[in-house]
């Protein structure tokens, strides 16, 4: 089946540090999306990539779809402490309103 | 918009007894919803797709006798966990696309489910 691989598992960085987070799979998605899971909470969509080689951002966040629509990468900069979380890159098994198949999460810890 | 609401957040039963887990799409309708379950420090996994007027589709290794869906309307789908056992303790989250054939899914805040 479809999988995603997220990297790296986790990070510990410093408040103010830029991070990077990517996710690669075998299999092509036509979709490609990012969350952010605070604890306890249910996953919140951060950015949503449709085209190879889109570059999106959502303020601080930046996301571009690979061009093979096999891998993305998720950046974030100048982090601050609420950006402490699990975040998730997510593809849908099809297209048109399927479940998503969802990688193992990056969890990011913010240092003050 | 896009939102999705769950109900109870959290709850707590004892071995043996059944719990009802409600999703909401609060301001658009959804054909279709889908329930998650996520373990502690672990991913989510999809359980079942749950189809406005007709059978859930479940994934393999769910039982569907003991997870019974019911998506009576276009904004309401229901998760009933039949004859709780501890094992049966997790995160339950659901989701929804917004749209007709949307790729991108709305998650709602989830139900901790702990059983005695």
């Amino acid at each position: 089946g479809q999988q995603l691989n997220q990297s790296p598992q986790s990070m510990f960085i410093q408040e103010g540090e830029d991070v990077s987070m990517n996710c690669t799979s075998s299999s092509i998605f036509n979709t490609w999306l990012w969350y952010k899971q605070d604890p306890g909470e249910g996953p919140v969509l951060l950015i949503a990539l449709y085209k190879a080689g889109e570059l999106t951002s959502n303020g601080r966040l930046t996301a571009q779809f690979g061009i093979t629509r096999k891998d993305s990468f998720l950046n974030i900069s100048a982090s601050i402490p609420s950006d402490v979380g699990i975040y998730f890159c997510a593809g849908p098994i099809s297209s048109g309103n399927t479940p998503l198949v969802f990688g193992k999460g990056t969890r990011l810890s913010v240092i003050a | 918009g896009a939102v999705v609401s769950q109900h109870p957040s959290r709850v707590i039963c004892k071995s043996g007894t059944s719990v009802k887990i409600e999703c909401r799409s609060l301001d658009f309708q959804a054909t279709t919803m889908f329930w998650y379950r996520q373990f502690p420090k672990q991913s989510l996994m999809l359980m079942a797709t749950s189809n406005e007027g007709s059978k859930a589709t479940y994934e393999q290794g769910v039982e569907k006798d003991k997870f019974l869906i019911n998506h009576a309307s276009l904004t309401l789908s229901t998760l009933t966990v039949t004859s709780a056992h501890p094992e049966d303790s997790s995160f339950y989250i659901c989701s929804a696309g917004d749209r007709a054939g949307a790729d991108t899914q709305y998650f709602g805040p989830g139900t901790r489910l702990t059983v005695l």
